[in-house]
């Protein structure tokens, strides 16, 4: 069975500085990726997502992720941080299934948190 | 603008009560889901539909059910066999072609409580 492990509960960064959220899966063959974004009391957002090809994929609100086969790590990354970017931030697996679809395998999520 | 709905924001339930929570999708995805999310434990899939008229239980199918008469709906309902339903709901769906389709789509959720 497939999973995700988020190592932070909680990060706190500053305004300005850059960020790097960790995410490593555990699953036999080439995952799907995805990581998501939560606002307080709301869905969650799509920020990008790895299938194939180039293992740098550029996402939504300036945030990009590197698939690490070798590691089994898709972190996320951005350059410098914005007041909101304060979130919960997940990510998730899918299997490369036959066909059809199934559930998303998700991380427990990390809090970030942004100082001025 | 097309997305998905979920209603109401909030619920109450009562002891012994059944409660249905409403999912509607006009993107014209033929694939949905139900997730439950509880403080610290990220999204548990509670059930999913492929199709119009049949669904697959997830992780965590007890003391849930659902119904798929219609592709733009998906109703899941909170039984009372569910002896801690207090949860944020999540509605999400997906084209169902294969695994390239997988990008799943959220909806604003649902927050249950219990009186």
């Amino acid at each position: 069975a497939q999973s995700v492990t988020q190592p932070d509960i909680h990060i706190t960064v500053s305004e300005g500085a850059s960020l790097e959220l960790r995410c490593n899966y555990s699953y036999g063959a080439t995952p799907y990726l995805f990581w998501y974004v939560q606002s307080p009391g709301q869905g969650l957002q799509l920020l990008l997502k790895y299938f194939s090809g180039d293992t740098l994929v550029q996402g939504i609100k300036g945030f990009e992720a590197e698939f690490k086969r070798s590691q089994s790590s898709f972190n996320l990354r951005k350059p410098s941080v914005h007041w909101s970017d304060a979130a919960e931030y997940f990510c998730a697996v899918g299997a490369h299934s036959g066909g059809g679809a199934d559930g998303l395998t998700f991380g427990k999520g990390t809090h970030l948190i942004i100082q001025p | 603008d097309g997305g998905i709905t979920q209603s109401p924001k909030y619920l109450f339930r009562k002891e012994g009560q059944n409660v249905t929570l409403s999912c509607e999708q006009n993107l014209n995805h033929d694939a949905m889901y139900w997730y439950r999310q509880d403080p610290g434990q990220g999204l548990r899939l509670i059930y999913y539909s492929q199709i119009v008229n049949d669904f697959q239980k997830g992780d965590i199918a007890e003391g849930y059910s659902v119904s798929r008469e219609k592709k733009e709906s998906f109703p899941l309902t909170v039984t009372s066999a569910q002896k801690n339903p207090t949860a944020f709901y999540l509605c999400a769906s997906s084209i169902d072609g294969g695994g390239l389709l997988k990008t799943q789509y959220f909806g604003p959720g649902t927050r249950l409580l219990v009186l």
